[in-house]
């Protein structure tokens, strides 16, 4: 049962702002949204996580809609080495409990293309 | 700190043989995760471990998968008898409490 939904792939200019968009409409209240990247033959990368304020960190900023069922991933001056497929995740953060809910689910993503 | 060191990169085998794919978790990081990645499936989970405890090997496909955390600082995910099918690129990963996770390279396994 997939909890997001990511546009399949998505084409952006190099040194333009990124935007890419999750829906995750039945995103519980304890539930947080986490943004990963992998490139290309490498391991998954953490990006930022957030509950309901927007967050920013030196990779990307987080905007989550009021009502969080949406969000948006924003890099705001994409580089080639940009290019990498983008996972939205939700999931319980930080919880003791070992439950299915903490656990990182990898849906399809959003093949994100950094073009020149 | 190097990060999750996988081990090895890469691995050709035959078909029937043992594999055994090997991961050295960051220091201090109280969980590990072993994900299975092919092209039709994406990245699944195939088991994970607390304080070298295995707690869910729900993903783990069939018996010929096994995985253990003898301590914190290594755990192993063997395939015996390997097949096929099992060709995949497999990732450990480990966090510290269930914030953010930290990948290996992973291993890219191949089975003829």
């Amino acid at each position: 049962d997939a909890k997001t939904t990511q546009p399949p792939s998505m084409d952006c200019a190099e040194g333009r702002a990124a935007n890419l968009p999750c829906n995750h409409s039945t995103i519980s209240g304890n539930e947080y949204v986490y943004w990963y990247r992998q490139i290309h033959s490498q391991g998954p990368q953490y990006i930022i996580h957030g509950l309901k304020n927007n967050e920013t960190n030196e990779m990307a900023s987080l905007i989550i809609t009021e009502d969080r069922k949406s969000s948006t991933l924003i890099l705001p001056h994409a580089t080639l080495r940009d290019t990498a497929v983008y996972y939205c995740i939700v999931r319980v953060a930080g919880g003791l409990n070992n439950n299915a809910g903490n656990m990182l689910t990898f849906g399809g993503g959003t093949r994100l293309m950094v073009k020149p | 700190d190097a990060g999750v060191i996988q081990s090895p990169r890469h691995e050709v085998t035959e078909m029937g043989q043992e594999v055994t794919l090997r991961c050295k978790p960051i220091s201090g990081h109280d969980y590990l995760f072993w994900y299975r990645q092919t092209m039709m499936r994406g990245l699944e989970l195939l088991i994970y471990f607390n304080n070298n405890v295995p707690i869910d090997d729900s993903g783990m496909p069939e018996d010929r998968f096994s995985a253990k955390m003898p301590n914190a600082s290594f755990s192993t995910l063997k395939i015996q008898p390997s097949e096929p099918r099992d060709s995949a690129v497999y990732f450990c990963a480990s966090s510290f409490g269930l914030i953010q996770a930290f990948f290996g390279q992973g291993t890219r396994l191949t089975v003829v």
